[in-house]
């Protein structure tokens, strides 16, 4: 029973296309994240949702689109990709039921690159 | 805001001696502290988390970390370390008040048989 699941694991790409990336939680979880792990495992957050609310968007360009169809799911697409897109991408969710940003569950990882 | 620093990058240590990873937060509120793990391709697990109370927490493979105010620290301990500990750790912090979740840049853990 996976708690956290991205699809797909690996993705390789050329310049230019547009591609993206999902996330699904088993959890009941109502807030999920994107993060973007570079090559020096610096993570960085990307987005979060809470009950399909935008509540965090850090400055990355908008090329990045995230969409939220239901609390469960959490889609990354990603336009026109560069060379610098390249990373690992987790998705993570948690619940905001005790008022507070708490213990995160991670999904696997998806390896982008971007040739 | 809050802010973490993780001081070591890297830290090599042989089998059976102990460890410490070091763990800065700065922050003007209260502020729930945790320690993750990333085991080689693998995502992020928590590994220990203080919330209140007892300012010692412990993990179940014998990992433990103290939370220290007046330092601003939440430094990760292990008396014994095994190969399988072998992984990059991370420190986060978040506000018991808004809805950031900081993490530190890491570090390396490589146990030496």
């Amino acid at each position: 029973d996976t708690a956290v699941s991205q699809t797909p694991k690996y993705l390789v790409t050329q310049m230019g296309n547009d591609k993206s990336i999902k996330c699904e939680q088993n959890l009941g979880h109502d807030t999920m994240y994107w993060y973007k792990q570079d090559s020096k495992k610096f993570l960085k957050i990307m987005f979060s949702y809470n009950n399909k609310e935008l509540i965090i968007n850090e400055t990355v360009p908008n090329r990045f689109s995230p969409k939220s169809p239901d609390k469960a799911h959490l889609n990354l697409h990603i336009n026109s990709l560069e060379l610098g897109d390249s990373a690992v991408y987790f998705c993570a969710s948690s619940s905001r039921a005790s008022g507070f940003v708490g213990e995160q569950y991670f999904g696997p990882g998806t390896r982008l690159t971007v040739t | 805001a809050q802010s973490v620093t993780q001081l070591d990058s890297q830290v090599p240590v042989f089998e059976e001696a102990p460890v410490e990873l070091r763990c800065n937060y700065s922050s003007s509120v209260s502020v729930y502290l945790f320690w993750y793990v990333q085991y080689p391709n693998q995502g992020l697990q928590l590994l220990l988390k203080y919330l209140s109370g007892s300012t010692l927490v412990e993990s179940i493979n014998g990992f433990e970390a103290e939370f220290n105010k007046s330092q601003t620290s939440f430094h990760l301990r292990k008396p014994s370390v095994h190969i399988s500990d072998t992984a990059e750790y991370f420190c986060a912090v978040s506000s018991n008040t808004g809805n950031q979740f900081y993490f530190g840049t890491g570090t390396s853990l490589t146990v030496i048989p």
